[in-house]
């Protein structure tokens, strides 16, 4: 069966430091990656997507970046941390776009 | 590109009464359209899901419907029960990846 991992679950950082979020999925090969960001109360934001190694799309131009260094890993980076970057960040999986998607347990991450 | 809308953000039913949550779309191309029940702290799970080519769905006490003509489509949970109380989060896609609602807080009273 598949199982996706994000890690860490929760995580606090200065303003100004830099970041980076994993996320690996087992048990299928070539699945299309998400990273979503919660804040309260504004349902989730699609940051990133990607479909294949090396191949990433992002929605919305903001202080983060993403990887896919591995057909099954995903990583969300940033150099310099905001304020505004704390929220609850979320990865998930799917064949295709048009497959439901499965998600990870999440990271809060808080920036003070 | 689609944009979603979700309502109530928040609703208050009795146990044993039904819940009823609305979501309309924008992009006529999508056609998938799932539905994610949230808990406290975790990640969103798929509770159930309908494609354009189908009007309802149901599994045990939950149903689905869509209507795409009018670009809408309703989470409809019956009997509700304490377990049921999270967040629920529409979404909308086509070839594109999912564009989710709001949410919608859902709370089953004792």
């Amino acid at each position: 069966s598949q199982t996706i991992h994000q890690w860490p679950a929760t995580l606090v950082q200065p303003v100004g430091s830099p970041l980076s979020l994993e996320c690996t999925v087992e048990g299928t090969s070539n699945p299309n990656l998400y990273w979503y960001r919660q804040a309260a109360g504004r349902g989730l934001q699609l940051l990133f997507y990607s479909v294949g190694i090396g191949q990433i799309s992002s929605e919305v131009p903001q202080n983060l970046s993403a990887s896919r260094p591995q057909d099954r890993q995903f990583i969300l980076s940033s150099k310099k941390l905001l304020l505004s970057d704390s929220g609850f960040y979320l990865c998930a999986w799917s064949h295709g776009p048009e497959g439901g998607y499965t998600f990870g347990s999440g990271t809060r991450l808080t920036v003070v | 590109g689609e944009n979603v809308e979700q309502h109530p953000s928040t609703l208050s039913v009795q146990e044993g009464d039904s819940a009823v949550i609305k979501c309309t779309y924008s992009d006529s191309a999508s056609n998938y359209f799932p539905w994610y029940k949230q808990e406290l702290g975790k990640g969103p799970q798929l509770i159930i899901d309908i494609r354009s080519n189908v009007g309802e769905k149901k599994d045990q006490r939950i149903a689905v419907t869509l209507n795409k003509t009018a670009k809408h489509f309703s989470l409809h949970i019956t009997e509700t029960q304490p377990e049921d109380s999270a967040v629920y989060f529409c979404a909308a896609s086509g070839n594109t990846p999912l564009v989710f609602g709001k949410g919608t807080r859902l709370s089953v009273i004792a």
